[in-house]
């Protein structure tokens, strides 16, 4: 069964102090893993598409990161504007449309 | 551009009520999605629409019922609601459909007394 997990729950940090989100997988082929951004009362927000091991993807001070079991979301020097819950999912070839979702890492920077 | 709009943004029903989530994209995309996001779970899928049309059941489907109006709209009906159903609802939708990112709508919060 396709399945997605991540790690910490929550997560605390301090501005400036850097950290990575975990995100492992199982899937029959991973077709494609997704970051997305959800901030508190709103829809999630997409950040990154990743399709092979190896691959990487930055924007501002987020890099994800792609191995054949996981994915790694990692902030350098946060600021509090980053905190957020950040949702993973992948797609699997033969999951048609199915997107699976983890549960998500909540996010907490402190100024 | 307002992108996924969907209405209501809360809503309280009694066990047994029935009600209608609406919503409407204005990307053009053909394929939406309802997802429902229980505490400490993922979003679970409960219906999807590839193309206009077209309905297929995801994940978790039972007791709920939707309808592709259109190109642009894509509708989740409770028959008859039942205490479980509480959740955060939200509709998304995508440019081709499988490996595509989602652009998601705001949510519906729903409560079932």
């Amino acid at each position: 069964e396709d399945q997605v997990t991540q790690s910490p729950e929550a997560l605390r940090l301090q501005e400036g102090e850097s950290s990575s989100l975990n995100c492992s997988y199982t899937v029959s082929g991973l077709r494609g893993l997704f970051w997305y951004r959800q901030d508190p009362g709103k829809g999630p927000e997409f950040l990154f598409t990743l399709y092979s091991a190896g691959e990487e993807k930055e924007k501002e001070r987020l890099k994800a990161t792609l191995t054949k079991k996981e994915s790694f979301l990692h902030i350098t020097a946060p600021k509090p504007e980053d905190s957020a819950t950040y949702l993973c999912a992948v797609q699997a070839f033969g999951g048609g449309f199915k997107t699976i979702f983890g549960a998500g890492t909540r996010l907490f920077v402190k100024a | 551009n307002a992108g996924v709009t969907q209405t209501p943004k809360f809503q309280v029903l009694k066990t047994g009520q029935s009600m209608t989530l609406q919503c409407a994209q204005d990307m053009n995309h053909n394929s939406m999605y309802w997802y429902r996001q229980d505490p400490g779970m993922g979003l679970r899928l409960i219906y999807y629409s590839a193309s206009e049309g077209t309905t297929d059941k995801g994940e978790v489907p039972n007791g709920y019922n939707v309808s592709r109006l259109n190109k642009r709209e894509f509708s989740l009906r409770l028959e008859s609601a039942a205490p479980s159903q509480t959740s955060v609802y939200f509709c998304a939708s995508s440019e081709v459909g499988s490996n595509e990112k989602l652009f998601f709508g705001s949510g519906t919060q729903l409560s079932v007394l």
